[in-house]
């Protein structure tokens, strides 16, 4: 099986900040990679596809980008609905591995 | 508006059986593949396995393999996750979800189904 992680595992921000979230595969998965956004007690919600392709209707303060195994997401200005769990998805070779999440939580 | 409606939370007992559903509405159900992830308590999502509705054909994550059961009746748009034993351990949040097939992400997800296994 293909094994993603992601760093940080938490993330401590304040609004306006810019964020960071790193996703790392255990080999190469071009660029099928996606990135999800959970809130508690809620479905996880489809973010970015094929590592840079924001979904209709995201935002735009939403970027993703790399290939082969290292991706990240960046969130321009963290705005008050951002603070969430974030997972990255390689879905190159089943089964469809997802990395362990990073929680994003107010500083 | 696609939906995938997932039935509701289920408090069993250890040993016994049990099977969960997710009922898509607003699309063709047959053209999309439905997956189903685990969430265990404070922790993040595992791809247990999916199913083609068109055919039925499975492929289950060998960490779930023999395990659970992936099933579809595409007659009522509907596909199950059931397993025969139940364990505490098994004790998650379950989530369908569709994808398109081939190189597509999980684009609809169903609003989870609560299982509880507990003596």
């Amino acid at each position: 099986d293909i094994q993603m992680t992601q760093s940080p595992s938490t993330l401590s921000a304040s609004v306006g900040d810019r964020v960071t979230i790193t996703c790392r595969a255990s080999q190469s998965i071009n660029r099928w990679l996606a990135w999800y956004q959970q809130k508690p007690g809620k479905a996880p919600k489809l973010l970015i596809q094929k590592a840079s392709s924001l979904q209709k209707g995201v935002p735009s303060r939403f970027s993703g980008s790399g290939s082969g195994i290292e991706f990240t997401l960046t969130i321009s200005s963290l705005q008050p609905d951002d603070f969430a769990s974030y997972y990255c998805q390689q879905y190159d070779i089943s089964p469809f591995t997802f990395g362990p999440g990073t929680k994003v939580d107010v500083k | 508006e696609v939906q995938l409606v997932q039935s509701g939370a289920e408090v069993k007992k250890p040993g016994e059986p049990l099977r969960i559903s997710c009922k898509g509405f607003g699309y063709y159900f047959t053209s999309y593949w439905i997956t189903w992830v685990r969430q265990m308590p404070g922790k993040g999502l595992e791809w247990m396995g999916k199913i083609d509705p068109s055919d039925s054909s499975t492929k289950y994550s060998p960490s779930f393999q023999g395990h659970v059961t992936i099933s579809v009746d595409k007659s009522i748009s509907t596909a199950y996750l059931q397993w025969s034993s139940l364990k505490a351990s098994d004790t998650a949040m379950y989530y369908c979800a569709r994808r398109y097939g081939g190189y597509d992400p999980l684009d609809s997800w169903g609003q989870g189904t609560l299982v509880t296994v507990s003596s």
